[in-house]
């Protein structure tokens, strides 16, 4: 069965470091598409950065970068020069190809300290 | 440019009444349209989906219904509400057909749900 796992449920970093939100998930399929959302505590849902499991570098959205390790089975957030606003929960999530819909891990709440 | 709109933000209703959220998508055609739901400080939990007109998918056995009686319009209703309804539900639309991985989700704003 397909699962996506968040193992940290609270992350705390200080305003300008960079943090990295660890996301690991489980397939058989070779075919398929990883995303991480951001919910600020307004809860609407924020596309951050997409990565399909065939493409060969990672994949990065200006201070968002995912780093995919596809031995491991993982694709993890990495947010650069962290700011106040990025204070929020994550979601890392999974789709795979010729399905509909996409599988939701737990999330990881962060918080910026300044 | 597309845009989703979901209402009430905010809504609190006794036990036993009926629900009725509407989401409405603007600016695309023939979308893949989804009801989530998200309990107090939990992920997301896929209620329904539907692929077109009249076709619902439901993932969870409860006491929801969802229906979508036109392209861009999608209903999550019931007809006697529970404590256990509670919670943040948010719509989405995705235009992912066939094998496109690259599109995500856009989610509308949410309603919070409190059933008291």
């Amino acid at each position: 069965a397909q699962k996506i796992t968040q193992t940290q449920p609270g992350m705390f970093v200080q305003e300008k470091e960079a943090v990295t939100l660890d996301c690991t998930y489980d397939t058989s399929d070779q075919s398929y598409g990883l995303f991480w959302y951001k919910q600020p505590s307004s809860g609407e849902m924020i596309f951050l950065i997409y990565q399909g499991s065939y493409d060969e570098q990672n994949a990065t959205e200006g201070r968002y970068s995912l780093n995919f390790q596809k031995a491991r089975k993982s694709a993890n957030l990495v947010i650069s020069a962290s700011q106040l606003g990025d204070s929020a929960m994550y979601f890392c999530a999974m789709r795979l190809a010729g399905t509909y819909k996409y599988i939701f891990g737990t999330g990881t709440r962060l918080k910026v300290l300044a | 440019s597309q845009t989703i709109h979901q209402w009430p933000a905010t809504l609190v209703q006794p036990v036993g009444s009926p629900l009725s959220l509407e989401c409405t998508v603007e600016g695309t055609s023939n979308p893949n349209l989804y009801w989530y739901r998200q309990a107090a400080g939990r992920g997301l939990q896929l209620l329904f989906y539907s692929v077109g007109i009249g076709q619902i998918s439901s993932e969870v056995p409860q006491n929801l219904s969802a229906s979508r009686p036109q392209d861009r319009q999608f209903i999550l209703s019931s007809k006697k509400l529970l404590l256990s309804d509670s919670g943040f539900y948010l719509c989405a639309w995705s235009l992912m057909k066939g094998s496109l991985l690259g599109y995500g989700y856009t989610f509308g704003s949410g309603t919070r749900l409190t059933v008291v």
